[in-house]
């Protein structure tokens, strides 16, 4: 079965760069999540979107945005990168109709030096 | 509003021996209850859920839980534990319509002795 895609799978950024990171769901899922996670520490929810559209916002600071095209593909961007944005980025999809748990892909590292 | 507890970030367990992994929620509505594992340097990945069908849930890998709704748990268990359940292990409650947006617990690594 199709899984979530998540590209690249590392990156290396120096400070004050910028990422872009890229997340394909899985077929027929309408909601994208994306979650940062620190050393250590559980998933702390970004933002989401649903059919496309901005849904929900978490803790995802001002440097950063991102959106939902129209092959329900999804851009984490990131700007003026500071050490403290080193972490893995997971994204996630899910479908309400299906039901609502996630599935996640396998994550992007980034690194910032 | 939901939270979930895991009540132990920490258990270790000898191989062949029980897993219990705890983890207490609250919402406003009926919940929908997940557990996801994590190896080290992985993704998530869904072992069981619950969305009030049967109560005792089973999931992949040997490993299941069960939904009490009068003590507000959730807790993993697995009858005999393998060296590969070493991981990261988190409780994640959604709560539709409220909110679709998953709070996770803290996490509880499961470490395995041989």
């Amino acid at each position: 079965a199709a899984g979530v895609i998540q590209s690249p799978r590392h990156l290396i950024k120096e400070k004050r760069e910028t990422a872009t990171l890229k997340c394909y769901p899985i077929p027929r899922h309408d909601t994208v999540y994306w979650y940062q996670q620190g050393p250590g520490q559980d998933p702390q929810f970004l933002i989401s979107f649903y059919e496309k559209m901005q849904s929900d916002k978490g803790s995802i600071p001002d440097r950063f945005s991102a959106q939902q095209f129209s092959d329900y593909h999804s851009e984490l961007n990131m700007s003026s990168l500071e050490l403290g944005d080193s972490a893995l980025y997971f994204c996630a999809s899910s479908s309400r109709i299906l039901g609502d748990e996630q599935y996640f892909g396998p994550g992007t590292r980034l690194t910032v030096t | 509003a939901q939270s979930v507890t895991q009540l132990d970030s920490h258990v270790s367990v000898s191989e062949g021996t029980p897993v219990l992994l705890r983890c207490n929620y609250s919402s406003s509505y009926s919940p929908s209850l997940f557990w996801y594992v994590q190896h080290p340097n992985k993704g998530l990945q869904l072992l069981l859920k619950y969305t009030s069908a049967a109560t005792l849930v089973k999931g992949i890998n040997g490993f299941e839980a069960e939904f009490k709704k009068s003590e507000t748990s959730f807790h993993l268990t697995k009858p005999s534990a393998h060296m590969s359940d070493a991981a990261e292990y988190f409780c994640v409650v959604s709560d539709p319509p409220g909110s679709y947006i998953p709070t996770f617990g803290r996490g509880t690594s499961l470490i395995v002795h041989p």
